[in-house]
């Protein structure tokens, strides 16, 4: 029961264009959300983090949306950089239970 | 030098022999995690610690058990160790104190591949 799924197990983007990876989750008692991303050989590094009681987050060139309603979140990053490319995973949390999406591949081409 | 360590980094055995994974922190977090990771299935937490008395299931905790031996230790054994759970492990801490509801810190991982 994958209570949070991230459902483009790819995406490749030109640099600098927009890089957008989406994350649904469906247990409504999720209450912060989080954006990991992970180098091979590494261990996955946090990004950035959302509130349930905000709708937008931004640091740099990253920004996470949050759509409650939806039960939607997703990463925007511009503009897109060759050393963005990475696993990314979105996590969604209440209190110390964190469950993690699959991840997407992202691969930003020169 | 990195906030947290986990030994060993790959290793390979048998199925029926008992293996320990170990992970060390020094960012003094009190929160400790095991995790795994199989492909197409994200990170799946099997213990978690939120002191040196506190031991917890997490989602995936059958055939696994942990000791944390100090705030600063925490290691995953598999008493017999079975193919499938060949998989990558993660180690994380966290501090709620911080303010930022667990966020987690990850180790670099240990690859497992049971024969």
């Amino acid at each position: 029961d994958q209570q949070v799924k991230q459902n483009s197990p790819s995406l490749s983007v030109q640099e600098g264009r927009i890089s957008i990876l989406n994350c649904d989750y469906t247990n409504s008692m999720f209450d912060y959300f989080l954006w990991y991303k992970k180098y091979p050989a590494e261990g996955p590094t946090f990004l950035i983090s959302i509130s349930s009681i905000k709708d937008k987050n931004e640091d740099g060139r990253f920004t996470v949306f949050l759509n409650k309603s939806a039960k939607h979140l997703s990463l925007h990053i511009v503009p897109s950089q060759p050393g963005d490319s990475a696993v990314y995973f979105c996590a969604a949390s209440e209190g110390h239970d964190m469950r993690f999406g699959a991840g997407t591949r992202l691969t930003v081409k020169p | 030098d990195a906030d947290v360590t986990q030994t060993p980094r790959n290793r390979i055995t048998k199925t029926g022999k008992r293996i320990m994974l170990e992970c060390s922190q020094t960012k003094g977090h009190d929160r400790m995690y095991w995790y795994r990771q199989d492909p197409g299935l994200g990170l799946r937490l099997i213990y978690y610690s939120f002191d040196v008395k506190d031991i917890n299931k997490g989602e995936i905790s059958d055939g696994y058990s942990v000791s944390r031996q100090a705030q600063a230790k925490f290691s995953l054994s598999l008493e017999s160790a079975i193919p499938n759970q060949t998989a990558l492990y993660f180690c994380a801490t966290s501090d709620p104190g911080q303010g930022t509801t667990d966020t987690q810190y990850f180790g670099p991982g240990t690859r497992l591949t049971v024969l």
